[in-house]
This record gives structure tokens, sequence and C-alpha cells, in this order.
């Protein structure tokens, strides 16, 4: 089984529309972070999380809020979802530096 | 600015020939540096850790110059399974930087 989950895998939606992606990790760490990946861009950090309960913004929150209610899930919502919010969502964790991946989730705002 | 820049490629290259590319960082109070590796739009993995002193691991070798901000990494012996995109990567704060990524491309 894979250590860091992410649902859905793929996802069209309509613009307005309320977005739930989901994460997952049986690895054990604290550490949470929920990244988006434009083409030419990289990954740009959206929200990370260090424990329970705790919430940080990351470069490009707008648009975008997280829930961590336990330390193997990070939830990340979009609210009122818009066409610029296409894009390939990873999921990672991490213990000190490394990070770890979830396959990520390809969500299409039409 | 971006924090981490990369020279976006491609970079082709046949089979066994070497490749070596670069990176630069802007945040001074980067601490750790990485090199990921991402296959087609999967998600990305570790290649390797990057050492003050310069480290190796098999075919691949990375530097790490910090009073210029740039690391680099080398491959040697290029195969097929090296064609991928590897991301050059800054750690601050336990937060990562990523470089949006050098495209390789080995060919038979």
């Amino acid at each position: 089984d894979a250590d860091v989950t992410q649902t859905p895998r793929n996802r069209i939606t309509k613009t307005g529309k309320r977005i739930m992606l989901e994460c997952s990790q049986t690895k054990g760490h604290d550490r949470m972070y929920w990244y988006r990946q434009d083409p030419g861009l990289g990954l740009r950090l959206i929200y990370y999380s260090f424990d329970v309960k705790d919430i940080n913004k990351g470069e490009i929150s707008d648009g975008y809020s997280v829930s961590r209610q336990a330390q193997a899930k990070f939830s990340l919502s979009l609210e009122s979802a818009i066409p610029n919010q296409t894009a390939l969502y990873f999921c990672a964790t991490s213990e000190i530096d490394e990070q770890f991946f979830g396959p990520g989730t390809r969500l299409t705002v039409l | 600015r971006k924090e981490v820049e990369q020279d976006p490629g491609p970079f082709n290259v046949p089979e066994g020939a070497t490749v070596a590319f670069n990176c630069t960082y802007s945040n001074s109070a980067s601490q750790s540096f990485f090199w990921y590796r991402q296959d087609c739009r999967k998600e990305p993995k570790l290649l390797m850790s990057v050492y003050s002193s310069g480290n190796e691991d098999g075919r691949f070798t990375a530097q790490l110059n910090r009073a210029s901000q740039y690391i680099s990494l080398l491959i040697r012996d290029s195969k097929l399974s090296d064609s991928a995109t590897y991301l050059c990567v800054a750690e601050a704060n336990y937060k990562l930087s990523f470089g949006a990524g050098t495209t390789v491309t080995v060919r038979a």
C-alpha cells in the first residue's frame, strides 16, 4: 500500500463548485503540505501543517483552505472553484528534510 | 523572481553521454538542497540530497556552491531510464522551494 494517498485522483468540476481534496499518510509524519503544479512554474506551496490543528499559509493560499484534524489526514478545499485553479495538486509529508509525495490529483475547473 | 531558477532544457543526449545542468537559488537562508526526479507528471521522488562538499551516488554527482548560490547535477553514462524532469529544490525553515525543472531525454 502507498504511504501517501490522495483522493480523488482526477476531478472535473464547474466554476463556483466547492471541492475537497483528501490526503492520507501512513508514515507517521507530523509535517504535511499541499502543492499545486502548473506547466513551466514548478510546484508551489499552498498550505502546510507541522502538527494537528497547526495551519500555515504558503506561497499561494488565496482561494484555498485546509483542515488538519488528525495526524494522518490533511484536506484541501476550494470553496468556490475557478478555472485558473485547474492544476495538478500534490500532497506531501516529511519528518525532517525529505518530502514524500502522494500520486497527485488532476483537477479541471470548467 | 522565482526562488529557484532552472534551465528548462530539454537536454537531448545519446545513451552513454554525460549531461550536466545547474540551478540557482535566491534565498540565502536556504539550508538544505535536493534534486528530485519527476516522471511524466507523476509525483516527484527524491534523487539525492546535496551536501556542501559535493556528493556522488552512482552515476549522479551533485555540487553546491553557497557563495554563488548554485547547485549542479551531473549524470554520467546516461541510460534511457534517466529520461525525466529533474527538480532543483532549496529548503528553508522546513519549507521547500522548487525550480520548474530541467527535462532530460536520453535517446538510444
